[in-house]
C-alpha cells in the first residue's frame, strides 16, 4: 500500500497560460500533503505544506498567488501554477503524509513527479 | 537553518565494487534522517530510515549510518550493480518525518 500518484506526468503550456497538478493518495488518506519543487541536479526544495480543509502553508519565498493549493478532501492535492513563465518550468513532485499511529510517526510518500515545461 | 550537503555530486564505479556516498548536515538536532533512490524523471523512493537514536540501519546490500555528533551520515553500497545507477538523495527530519530538508544528491553511475 501507500500509493501516491500525479497527473499529469509531463505537459508543455504557453507563457502566461495557467496549469494544474494532481496529487492523488490512491490507498490511503493523508491528512497533510507536500509540494516540492526540483530544478536539475538541485535538491528538493518544499514548496508548500497543505491541510486538508484549510490553507496551506508556504514556505518563504514561494508566492501563494503563484502557486495555488488545494487541498479539498483526504486523497486530493492539486497545485495550479498561475500565468505561468519559463521561469516556472520545472519538476515538481508531491507527498502524502500518513499518520503511524503515534505523533511524529508520519510516514512521506512521493508521487512520481510532473514535468512542467513553460514555452 | 538546516544545511544538507552530499559529496561528492557525481560517481561512477565499475560493476561489483563497494561504495560510499556522504551526506552532512549543520544542525545536530535531527528527528531522524532518511535515504532516497531517484530514477531520471520519477519519483523518490525511500531507501533506508534511520532515527535520531540509532547508528546505523540495514536493507540488504545497503547501510546506512548515522553519526549525530558530527553531522554526517554514509550510505554503503555492496557489490553494486548497473541496476543500482540512480541519484540517492538524504533528508533531514528536523521535527518528525514531516519536516525534511534534502541534500541536492549524488548521481551513481555503475557501469557493466
Amino acid at each position: 500500500g501507500a500509493v501516491v500518484s500525479q497527473h499529469p506526468s509531463r505537459v508543455i503550456c504557453k507563457s502566461g497560460t495557467s496549469v494544474k497538478i494532481e496529487c492523488r493518495s490512491l490507498d490511503f488518506q493523508a491528512t497533510t500533503m507536500f509540494w516540492y519543487r526540483q530544478f536539475p541536479k538541485k535538491s528538493l526544495m518544499l514548496m508548500a505544506t497543505s491541510n486538508e480543509g484549510s490553507k496551506a502553508t508556504y514556505e518563504q519565498g514561494v508566492e501563494k498567488d503563484k502557486f495555488l493549493i488545494n487541498h479539498a478532501s483526504l486523497t486530493l492535492s492539486t497545485l495550479t501554477v498561475t500565468s505561468a513563465h519559463p521561469e516556472d518550468s520545472s519538476f515538481y513532485i508531491c507527498s502524502a503524509s500518513r499518520s503511524g499511529g503515534l505523533a511524529g510517526e508520519e510516514t512521506q510518500y512521493f508521487g512520481p513527479g510532473t514535468r512542467l515545461l513553460v514555452l | 537553518k538546516q544545511e544538507v550537503t552530499q559529496i561528492p555530486a557525481a560517481l561512477s564505479v565499475p560493476e561489483g565494487e563497494n561504495l560510499v556516498l556522504n551526506c552532512s548536515f549543520t544542525d545536530s538536532a535531527i528527528y531522524n534522517l532518511q535515504w532516497f533512490r531517484q530514477d531520471p524523471g520519477k519519483g523518490l523512493t525511500s531507501l533506508l530510515l534511520i532515527q535520531s537514536s540509532q547508528r546505523e540501519q540495514t536493507s540488504g546490500r545497503l547501510n546506512a549510518s548515522l553519526d549525530k555528533s558530527s553531522g554526517r551520515s554514509t550510505l554503503y553500497i555492496a557489490a553494486s550493480q548497473p541496476g543500482d545507477s540512480a541519484t540517492y538523495l538524504c533528508a533531514v527530519g528536523r521535527y518528525n518525518n514531516n519536516d525534511m530538508r534534502f541534500g541536492a544528491g549524488t548521481r551513481l553511475t555503475v557501469k557493466p
